[in-house]
């Protein structure tokens, strides 16, 4: 039961490089997300996808895309990045219910932009 | 102000100690609130769900007081095994975004 794939999980990038980190879930949830998280920050939500076909912006969307190719994968694109986004990414699929609603975490991509 | 915010810590506790984790949020229309579990550079895990009314869950306990907007978590007879950070988490109104709060590492030690 593989849950939230998500892939590289390591990388490192020059400035101005660009790549795509790939998330897929087999939990066929409606919603996906994008996280990153930063010493003392938290995770902040960059994008997420309620449904297939919709994606929107989170709390810190700037330099970063976002694809939802179908229900099962969101990945996230880095076109040109900056040492600011070193950080660690989290993809997350989400069973929706009220209380019972339930976040299921990818291990993580933890990337370095030199 | 922080959407969710927590107690800074660290918190360094002997085995078998009780601890106890505070988190205020700011949205007051926010729905529905959990504690998160996350190990040293692994992801977050839901630890519990916390109920209008208080909820148990073995050595764990959660409250919720709407009117302060304020969550807890209480920690029983600590374990090793619960040395981890803790993430307050609150689910907005429309349903849809996660608030995680900056989180709070607890250390038990023998």
């Amino acid at each position: 039961n593989a849950g939230v794939t998500q892939t590289p999980k390591f990388q490192v990038l020059k400035t101005g490089q660009s790549m795509t980190l790939q998330c897929a879930q087999d939990m066929n949830h409606n919603s996906m997300y994008w996280y990153r998280q930063d010493p003392g920050m938290g995770l902040r939500l960059i994008y997420y996808s309620a449904s297939e076909g919709t994606t929107d912006k989170g709390e810190v969307p700037n330099g970063y895309n976002v694809s939802r190719l179908n229900k099962r994968e969101f990945s996230l694109r880095l076109e040109s990045a900056a040492p600011s986004q070193t950080s660690v990414y989290f993809c997350a699929s989400i069973r929706t219910g009220g209380i019972s609603t339930e976040a299921f975490f990818g291990q993580g991509t933890r990337l370095t932009v030199v | 102000r922080k959407e969710v915010e927590q107690d800074p810590g660290p918190f360094n506790v002997p085995e078998g100690a009780t601890v106890a984790f505070n988190c205020t949020y700011s949205n007051s229309a926010s729905q529905s609130f959990f504690w998160y579990r996350q190990d040293c550079r692994k992801e977050p895990k839901l630890l519990m769900s916390v109920y209008s009314s208080g909820n148990e869950d073995g050595r764990f306990t959660a409250q919720l007081n709407r009117a302060s907007q304020y969550i807890s978590l209480l920690i029983r007879d600590s374990k090793l095994s619960d040395s981890a950070t803790y993430l307050c988490v609150v689910l907005d109104n429309y349903g849809q975004n996660f608030v995680f709060g900056p989180g709070t590492r607890l250390s038990v030690l023998p």
